[in-house]
């Protein structure tokens, strides 16, 4: 298993700042994931993380307002941009750690708040 | 990827069991049925993954008819502490080759003494 660790944990944010949200994981992982949870909503995927190119984004989501970063095999970083109180949200991060049908692990999520 | 319907919410009491039904119709070929556990305030924690007939594991058992249309999830005698969001997933996994979760609505599930 992969134990996913985020930071940071919540953060309250004026509105028009950038935050970058960490995501380490305990080991080598291929495929790192970052998703969206309004309270008391499900789960959207916002992109896959790519180790060393261009994260790929779903549809509504795109690269200038959340900028992903995957440098190596254990670590991701996602910031959001120019935030609005609609980026008020429950950010996690999520990996899997081989290129079958493997399980997928989650971070306990980043609680942001924009005013 | 496979849409997924489940009940919204159910209610249930300690020491019973407790079906939840996914309908999935137009399941794929290579796709799979997972079903995760979330917790308030936690992320998602994987409970069990299925391709047909029935799958179990010391949490739970998957119940995949032959059609593969549906599934439902078995919670034997469930307690307090099983009191969460559980949600249905379809899709191939492989995540190297473009797999991805997508989660649907979730049920609610409501233990109570």
């Amino acid at each position: 298993s992969a134990v996913i660790s985020q930071k940071p944990s919540r953060d309250i944010c004026q509105r028009g700042t950038s935050l970058t949200i960490q995501c380490q994981v305990d080991s080598q992982v291929t495929m790192m994931f970052w998703y969206r949870q309004q309270p008391g909503q499900s789960l959207t995927l916002i992109a896959t993380a790519n180790q060393g190119s261009e994260a790929t984004y779903e549809s509504g989501f795109v690269i200038d307002k959340f900028p992903i970063s995957r440098p190596n095999l254990t670590f991701s970083t996602l910031t959001v941009s120019n935030m609005s109180p609609e980026d008020s949200s429950i950010y996690l991060c999520s990996a899997t750690q081989g290129g079958g049908r493997e399980t997928q692990y989650f971070g306990p999520g980043t609680r942001l708040l924009v005013l | 990827l496979a849409k997924t319907t489940q009940p919204i919410s159910m209610d249930s009491y300690e020491g019973q069991e407790v079906n939840i039904t996914c309908s999935h119709n137009n399941i794929a070929t290579n796709d799979y049925i997972t079903w995760y556990q979330q917790f308030p305030s936690q992320g998602p924690r994987f409970i069990i993954q299925g391709y047909k007939t029935k799958v179990t594991n010391e949490v739970a058992s998957l119940f995949i008819p032959a059609d593969r249309k549906s599934s439902t999830l078995s919670l034997p005698r469930v307690s307090l502490s099983d009191t969460a969001v559980y949600y249905c997933l379809v899709g191939s996994m492989i995540y190297n080759q473009g797999g991805k979760l997508i989660f649907g609505q979730g049920t609610e599930l409501s233990v109570k003494p």
